[in-house]
């Protein structure tokens, strides 16, 4: 059965420096987004990506993040400048056309 | 804007017990709802959905029903195993939204002992 995959699966970043998630969603899938889920908390919705551009974002996507689909296979999200508070499990999802969203393991980002 | 409650966990059930996770939601429209279950190491994978009010989702032998009137989505199961331990979130995602975001609860830790 086709699976949506997230590498790494847990990285561990220094303040201020840039990291790339990586996903990859399920092939014919059209709608692609990423969700984060703060220990304890819930999980949030960050953004959608629909015909190559974002679709929607909440306000926890601000400019320090960005999302990209740059080869057809692979959709990632760079954080140009972690905080602290960035630390949080990363889910990428994908959405084929009804409204049934299949969720990647999660890459657990750590902020130092 | 749109919200999504259930019940605080962890909860920790004997085997064969009976199982409720409480969830109720607000929105404006018709959403759709949904039980998400996260098996330890594991990604979010769809348990259940329902689309329409009076709608009864079921899976693995659990189940829920959508209920407008009291906007609760509540899962039950009859008969727990131990490898139904996991966490559930609740969720939904209004109809004609655009990009079907989720909206989900804080998720509830379940425990099944032999």
């Amino acid at each position: 059965e086709p699976e949506v995959t997230q590498t790494p699966s847990h990285q561990v970043t220094q303040m201020g420096q840039e990291v790339i998630l990586r996903c990859v969603p399920i092939s014919n899938h059209l709608y692609f987004y990423w969700y984060r889920q703060i220990l304890g908390q819930k999980v949030e919705f960050l953004v959608s990506f629909y015909n190559n551009e974002i679709s929607e974002k909440s306000e926890i996507f601000d400019d320090q993040f960005s999302v990209e689909r740059p080869d057809g296979s692979n959709f990632t999200l760079k954080i140009r400048s972690t905080k602290l508070e960035d630390s949080a499990m990363y889910f990428c999802a994908s959405l084929q056309s009804t409204d049934t969203q299949y969720f990647g393991p999660g890459t657990r980002l750590t902020v130092l | 804007g749109d919200s999504v409650t259930q019940m605080e966990g962890p909860v920790t059930l004997s085997e064969e017990a009976f199982l409720t996770i409480n969830c109720t939601y607000t929105a404006t429209g018709y959403p759709s709802l949904f039980w998400y279950v996260q098996y330890p190491g594991e990604g979010l994978q769809l348990l259940l959905k329902a689309t329409k009010a009076d709608d009864k989702g079921s899976n693995k032998g659990f189940e829920a029903t959508y209920r407008k009137e009291t906007t609760s989505f509540h899962l039950e199961k009859g008969s727990v195993q131990v490898s139904d331990s996991a966490v559930y979130f609740c969720a939904l995602t209004r109809s004609g939204a655009g990009s079907y975001q989720l909206t989900f609860g804080k998720g509830t830790k379940l425990s099944v002992i032999p």
